[in-house]
């Protein structure tokens, strides 16, 4: 079965700019959770989306939305991009049902100038 | 905040069963304790959970204690492939969130 994919894999942009990345869940999964990683802070959970309705958010300013399409695939939009947003964001699927496991993707690198 | 507290680096030769240990005296009687690991800039990877149980795959051994306040992930025979840093989590409240700590960097040594 193939695993969860991102793309893009790297991504370079500049402040201001907006950027939209794409996370594909393992088959039969139905929620897709994203997570932001920075040297500094770790990683910090953004958001879930579970049968196109976003189900959970983290604490993060609303230039980071996301949503959920009828086949589970999701994206996630970061506006007016910030030198902090420079990070690796990963998404995770899973079934969805409580203590499901999630199994992450690789990740999309960006980084802003 | 995280759940769990880990020490933040170890060292285990290779070949050799690395233990790595959590603390999670704050865990629920319905919440299970996950473990993953991160191996360089890579998506971190399932290893292995367990609620009251003992546990164990083909990746590793999840030993959990009676009141399961603590438990040690065991890798039986450690190899350089297995350096990455390594996080035990548990899901929190309602939403079933997944919080993760600063982990172990668990570094095999040749």
């Amino acid at each position: 079965k193939a695993g969860v994919t991102q793309t893009p894999r790297y991504l370079i942009k500049t402040r201001g700019q907006q950027v939209t990345l794409s996370c594909s869940p393992i088959s039969g999964h139905r929620s897709v959770s994203w997570y932001q990683q920075t040297p500094g802070q770790g990683l910090q959970f953004l958001f879930e989306y579970f049968s196109e309705t976003q189900r959970n958010k983290g604490n993060f300013p609303g230039r980071f939305s996301g949503r959920q399409f009828s086949n589970s695939r999701s994206e996630m939009n970061v506006s007016t991009l910030e030198l902090g947003d420079s990070a690796l964001y990963l998404c995770a699927s899973s079934f969805g049902g409580r203590q499901e496991t999630q199994y992450f993707g690789p990740g999309t690198r960006l980084l802003v100038l | 905040d995280a759940k769990t507290t880990q020490p933040p680096s170890m060292d285990c030769a290779e070949g050799r069963a690395a233990n790595l240990p959590c603390n999670h005296s704050t865990i629920s009687g319905n919440e299970y304790v996950y473990w993953y690991r991160q191996i360089h800039s890579q998506g971190p990877q399932y290893i292995i959970h367990g609620l009251k149980n003992n546990e164990t795959n083909e990746m590793a051994s999840l030993i959990i204690t009676e009141d399961r306040k603590s438990s040690t992930l065991i890798l039986p025979h450690a190899t350089l492939r297995d350096t990455a840093v390594y996080y035990c989590i548990v899901r929190v409240g309602r939403d079933d969130k997944i919080i993760f700590g600063k982990g172990t960097r668990l570094h095999i040594l040749p």
